[in-house]
């Protein structure tokens, strides 16, 4: 069973820091790894579809990396505002099984002002 | 507008009924997917469908049943064999291949008494 872990589980920030967090995921069979964002009572969101090493993704104040070699993703946001709170999901997609997302459970973010 | 719709927000049921879920799109994509959220755990597939009249087992198929007679259209039956209904469930579609970002709509909560 593939398994997709995000960290951490959740995180507190104050208006104006920046954070970052870690999507692992399997290492063989790269097909893509997507980010989405869930605000409570809304639906999930794409962020970023990232397809290559190396692949860097940029919106805004949000952006994410990618290393499939040692299977992690990195989402940073910059510069933090309370409209970032959410719950970030992280999705791998693996060669074999391209339309088959495994998700992680997410880490969630609040963002006080 | 283009989007996903699915109906009722919140359901009830009581145990040892069937129940069917809802999930419609106008977004022409071809494939959908529905999703089980359960606290603490991340998105889990359920069944996905890449064209019409034709469906795959997702990772907890198992108490569940789907049919895809129309494009726009993807019902999620959740029968009584499925020995722990109560949960979240999240439908989404998306354009073939795992390089297309998934668009998800609001989301079905059920309750089995």
């Amino acid at each position: 069973i593939l398994n997709v872990e995000q960290s951490p589980q959740s995180l507190h920030v104050q208006e104006g820091d920046s954070t970052n967090f870690t999507c692992s995921f399997p290492s063989s069979n790269f097909y893509a790894l997507h980010w989405y964002r869930w605000e409570t009572a809304k639906s999930p969101e794409a962020l970023f579809v990232m397809t290559l090493n190396g692949d860097e993704k940029k919106k805004g104040r949000i952006s994410a990396t990618l290393n499939t070699k040692e299977g992690y993703s990195y989402l940073y946001i910059k510069g933090s505002q309370p409209e970032d709170s959410a719950t970030y999901l992280c999705a791998f997609a693996d060669s074999y099984n391209t339309d088959k997302l495994i998700f992680g459970t997410g880490t969630r973010l609040q963002v006080f002002p | 507008d283009g989007g996903i719709t699915q109906s009722p927000k919140y359901l009830f049921r009581k145990e040892g009924q069937n129940v069917t879920l809802s999930c419609e799109q106008n977004l022409n994509h071809d494939a959908m997917y529905w999703y089980r959220q359960d606290p603490g755990q991340g998105l889990r597939l359920i069944y996905y469908s890449q064209i019409v009249n034709d469906f795959q087992k997702g990772d907890i198929a198992e108490g569940y049943s789907v049919s895809r007679e129309k494009k726009e259209s993807f019902p999620l039956t959740v029968t009584s064999a499925q020995k722990n209904p109560t949960a979240f469930y999240l439908c989404a579609s998306s354009m073939l291949a795992g390089y297309n970002e998934q668009f998800f709509g609001p989301g079905t909560r059920l309750t089995v008494l």
